[in-house]
C-alpha cells in the first residue's frame, strides 16, 4: 500500500453514462498525476496538478473528460457520455515537490458496456 | 511521440537464477528514470530509480545500470523469488513542465519453480 487510495475500484457502465473517480494522495504530496492504462500497455500521461492547480493536461483527455483537484488534497477524474474505447484502468500518482519518485494508487478498472 | 520501448515483452527464469530486463529510451534530454513492478489488478509499485548523473544504482536484490551513449537502461533482479512474478515497466521524464512519465509497454516476468 503506497498511501495513495483511490474510488471505486472497479465501475461497470453503460455507454453514455457519466461516471466520476476519486483519488486521495498521500496527504503531504501536491503533486497528482492521472493516468491511464490499457491492456498490455503501460500507463499514459492524462493531467496534472500542482496543488489546486491544474496545469498540464494530454491531448488524450477529451472535451468528455474533466478533473479536478478543489483544495488541493482529493482529485476528481469525470467522464462524461462514456464510449467503449474509455474501458481502462485509471491510475493516480502523487509526488512531494523536490522529490521525483510518483506513487501509484491502486488504479480504477472502468467496463463501459 | 517520443516513448520508451522494451526489447522483450516476455521472460521467463528459474526460481533463485538472475534476472535482466532491458529498456531503450528515446528522450535524450530525459534526466530521470524509473522501475515500477505490475501485478495483476493492481497499481505500479516503484522498485527503485536513477537520476541522469548516475551509472548504476542498487537496491535490495535490484540494480539498475544506465548507460546513456546508446540510450539504454536495465534491470537486474537477483536471486529471484516467485513474488517477483509481474510485468516491469521502466519510464523516463524530462526535467521540464509536468514532469510526467513516459512508460514502455512492460515485461511480464514469470518465475518458474
Amino acid at each position: 500500500d503506497t498511501g495513495v487510495s483511490q474510488d471505486p475500484r472497479h465501475k461497470i457502465t453503460k455507454r453514455g453514462q457519466n461516471v466520476t473517480f476519486r483519488c486521495d494522495p498521500i496527504s503531504e504530496h501536491n503533486r497528482l498525476y492521472w493516468y491511464r492504462q490499457t491492456l498490455g500497455q503501460g500507463p499514459e500521461f492524462l493531467t496534472y496538478f500542482q496543488n489546486e492547480a491544474q496545469l498540464e493536461k494530454s491531448r488524450l483527455l477529451s472535451d468528455r473528460f474533466s478533473a479536478e483537484r478543489p483544495k488541493g488534497s482529493f482529485s476528481t477524474l469525470e467522464i462524461q457520455r462514456t464510449e467503449q474505447g474509455d474501458s481502462a484502468m485509471y491510475l493516480c500518482a502523487s509526488r512531494q515537490t523536490g522529490l521525483e519518485t510518483q506513487y501509484f494508487g491502486p488504479g480504477t478498472r472502468l467496463l463501459v458496456l | 511521440g517520443e516513448s520508451v520501448g522494451l526489447h522483450l515483452p516476455t521472460l521467463s527464469v528459474q526460481e533463485g537464477d538472475n534476472s535482466i530486463i532491458n529498456c531503450a529510451y528515446s528522450n535524450s534530454a530525459s534526466d530521470y528514470f524509473i522501475w515500477y513492478k505490475q501485478e495483476s489488478g493492481k497499481g505500479p509499485q516503484f522498485i527503485i530509480d536513477i537520476r541522469s548523473n548516475m551509472d548504476k544504482r542498487q537496491g535490495q536484490r535490484v540494480t539498475v545500470l544506465l548507460n546513456k551513449t546508446v540510450k539504454h537502461l536495465s534491470l537486474q533482479i537477483a536471486a529471484t523469488q516467485p513474488g517477483d512474478s509481474a510485468v516491469y515497466f521502466c519510464a523516463e521524464t524530462l526535467p521540464q513542465g509536468a514532469q510526467k512519465l513516459v512508460f514502455g509497454q512492460g515485461t511480464r516476468l514469470t518465475i518458474n519453480p
